[in-house]
């Protein structure tokens, strides 16, 4: 299988301050990236997604970067609040494929 | 409008029986997936619908998991002879076109005691 990995496990930050979430894929030919959040007991839920022929994408408070050269996507979350606090993956998708891969995740704490 | 509904919310099996876990997608969406997480881990693929049709089920274990998503009511994965190793929640996300961004439901929580 495909694999999407995480550079952190865990990442605990005080709230208003700014989180970045790191994720790396191996496959050159992932076209597609998506970063889910899940909290407990939850499904995943959309938060943003980019394409490969961007390598940056804005949202409310979050920003996802890609970086192809090194096959790395991170997530910046901007004035991080309690209600930020859940599990976070990335998901990819190949140029050739129809399915989302998905990472381990990283957990995230905000410490009010 | 409604989510992508999955039930039941949770499930307890005893060794041997059956389980089947039911997903009724998005309204417009046609393209349903079934994805298995284990605590503390990502999602796994397991395999992906159209109406009447599978897709891709390379992520399915050869034995005792089937799915299928008729052309009338529910997407339905069915797991025979349920092992301890089943256990696991298993989430459902649909998508109104193969390639865009899936919408999840709560999943449903297997117990195989």
């Amino acid at each position: 299988g495909e694999s999407v990995g995480l550079h952190l496990p865990t990442l605990s930050v005080q709230e208003g301050d700014n989180s970045i979430i790191n994720c790396a894929y191996s496959n050159s030919a992932s076209d597609y990236f998506i970063w889910y959040k899940q909290e407990s007991g939850k499904g995943p839920q959309f938060i943003i997604d980019i394409r490969s022929n961007m390598d940056k994408r804005q949202g409310q408070r979050v920003t996802v970067l890609l970086n192809k050269t090194v096959k790395h996507l991170s997530l910046q979350i901007a004035a991080t609040q309690p209600g930020d606090s859940a599990v976070y993956f990335c998901a990819e998708m190949l140029r050739t494929g129809n399915q989302f891969y998905f990472g381990t995740g990283t957990s995230l704490t905000v410490i009010p | 409008n409604a989510g992508v509904m999955q039930n039941p919310r949770h499930l307890v099996r005893r060794r041997g029986q059956e389980a089947r876990l039911r997903c009724s997608p998005m309204k417009g969406h046609s393209h349903v997936y079934w994805y298995r997480q284990l605590p503390e881990e990502g999602l796994k693929f397991m395999v992906y619908l159209q109406k009447e049709n599978i897709i891709d089920e390379s992520g399915m274990p050869k034995e005792r998991f089937s799915a299928e998503f008729p052309k009338e009511g529910p997407s339905i994965l069915r797991i025979q002879q349920v092992v301890r190793g089943d256990s696991a929640a298993y989430f459902c996300a649909s998508s109104p076109t193969g390639g865009s961004p899936l919408h999840f439901g709560n999943g449903t929580r297997l117990t195989v005691t």
